[in-house]
């Protein structure tokens, strides 16, 4: 079936640090690629996304490109705040299905 | 324009007894997801529903759970007969047809 797999968190960055959070997929079809982020207290939000191969998705200077060949996704930032402390989903969806299959969830802590 | 609302935004109830969780969506978009946030389970899609078509309900764990849509528009997601384990953040979002997924900020259940 599909599936997401996200590196295990937490990740602790100081500020102003370059920031990758791994994701792989397996799908059975032709996925979109997302990426959620949950801020404490608050719900899922969308950051980015990639519909094809190639595809860079970009938000609030974090990116993500869709690779095809080593079925990745992952997020980076070049230099990450203390606000950007949150859960962050990398997630797919497969046309034709509907529902987003998720990651585990990445918890990121950037102190000053 | 406004976000996707649920209500309430925390419930507390008895082993056993019947719950009723809310969720308006985006006005205009005819897609309504239902997902469920658990410490064990991580995400996980329950229902999906589109326009007028029959739900897609293979996600729901067990015949406790149902889920309505009234109008296309407002859904109702039923649990009949709480257990402990369903104790976890119940997350709506809603779509144009083919389109992103925008979350609500989700219920919090937790069963005594």
């Amino acid at each position: 079936g599909d599936s997401v797999t996200q590196m295990e968190g937490p990740v602790t960055l100081s500020e102003e640090a370059f920031l990758t959070i791994n994701c792989t997929y397996t799908a059975t079809g032709y996925p979109s690629l997302f990426w959620y982020v949950q801020y404490p207290g608050e719900g899922l939000q969308l950051l980015l996304k990639a519909t094809k191969a190639d595809d860079k998705g970009s938000n609030k200077g974090f990116e993500a490109t869709y690779r095809k060949e080593t079925t990745s996704f992952h997020l980076e930032k070049g230099s990450v705040q203390v606000s950007d402390s949150a859960v962050y989903f990398c997630a797919l969806i497969v046309i034709g299905f509907q529902k987003l299959v998720f990651g585990t969830g990445t918890r990121l802590l950037v102190s000053p | 324009g406004a976000g996707v609302s649920q209500s309430p935004s925390n419930k507390v109830t008895e082993k056993g007894k019947d719950v009723e969780l809310r969720c308006d969506p985006i006005s205009g978009h005819t897609a309504l997801y239902w997902y469920r946030q658990s410490l064990g389970q991580g995400l996980e899609f329950l229902i999906y529903f589109q326009g007028n078509s029959a739900p897609d309900k293979s996600g729901l764990p067990s015949d406790r759970f149902s889920a309505e849509r009234t109008g296309g528009s407002v859904s109702t997601l039923t649990i009949q007969r709480t257990q402990q384990e369903d104790s976890a953040v119940y997350l709506c979002a809603s779509s144009a047809q083919g389109e992103t997924q925008y979350f609500g900020p989700g219920t919090r259940l937790l069963v005594l």
